[in-house]
């Protein structure tokens, strides 16, 4: 049982270059979210997804887009990288919304922006 | 605004309990609990609701004030496996737009 897989798990991108890290999860689950940990940040919420086809903002977007054309992946995308970006994202899942279902993460993807 | 956690660290000798809280400055309808380990991803310890509590783990329960606006877990008789970073996480908007808080890093020795 895979639960929540990241790919990539590093990588390094220079200055303006674009990337899509892909998250899936085989859990059937409806919710899907990106999180990015920085140090002493604690995780903020990037973007997440209710559904097949649905998007939303969360705390921290600019820079980033998202796409869920199909329920098991959520895709995050950044379009021109900035140092800025550099960080660790999470991605997650959970069953329903956030009040009674436990969110599950992902293993992380280490992405650094020289 | 992120809910703030304290203590922001703590070192414990095994069997020792430890209590951290969470509190938030917005309404809590519910309180989730985390633990990470270093380089790891979060891996979740219990839900509180609104007008209830729940224990999930181990020796670990917690507490939900929701008048307070705060939360608190407590670890009893702690073990080496305990150690990493604690966090809650809240969505006080009811919009899925879920908070988590700065993190406690807790630290067990022999």
């Amino acid at each position: 049982n895979a639960g929540v897989t990241q790919t990539p798990k590093f990588r390094v991108l220079k200055t303006g270059q674009s990337m899509t890290l892909l998250c899936a999860q085989d859990m059937n689950h409806e919710y899907m979210y990106w999180y990015r940990q920085d140090p002493g940040m604690g995780l903020r919420l990037i973007h997440y997804s209710v559904g097949e086809g649905t998007t939303a903002k969360g705390e921290v977007p600019d820079g980033y887009n998202v796409s869920r054309l199909k329920k098991q992946n959520f895709l995050l995308g950044l379009e021109s990288a900035a140092p800025s970006q550099t960080s660790v994202y999470f991605c997650a899942s959970s069953g329903t919304g956030f009040s009674n279902q436990p969110q599950h993460f992902g293993d992380g993807t280490r992405l650094s922006i020289l | 605004q992120q809910p703030v956690q304290s203590p922001q660290a703590v070192i414990l000798r095994e069997g020792e309990d430890a209590v951290i809280n969470c509190s938030s400055s917005k309404a809590l309808y519910s309180v989730h609990w985390y633990r990470q380990k270093h380089g790891e991803a979060p891996v979740f310890l219990m839900i509180l609701l609104k007008g209830g509590e729940q224990k999930g783990h181990e020796k670990i329960s917690a507490s939900f004030n929701e008048k307070k606006q705060q939360s608190s877990l407590y670890l009893t008789a702690s073990q080496l496996s305990y150690s990493g970073t604690y966090f809650c996480g809240t969505d006080p908007s009811g919009t899925y737009k879920y908070i988590f808080g700065t993190g406690t890093r807790l630290k067990v020795l022999a």
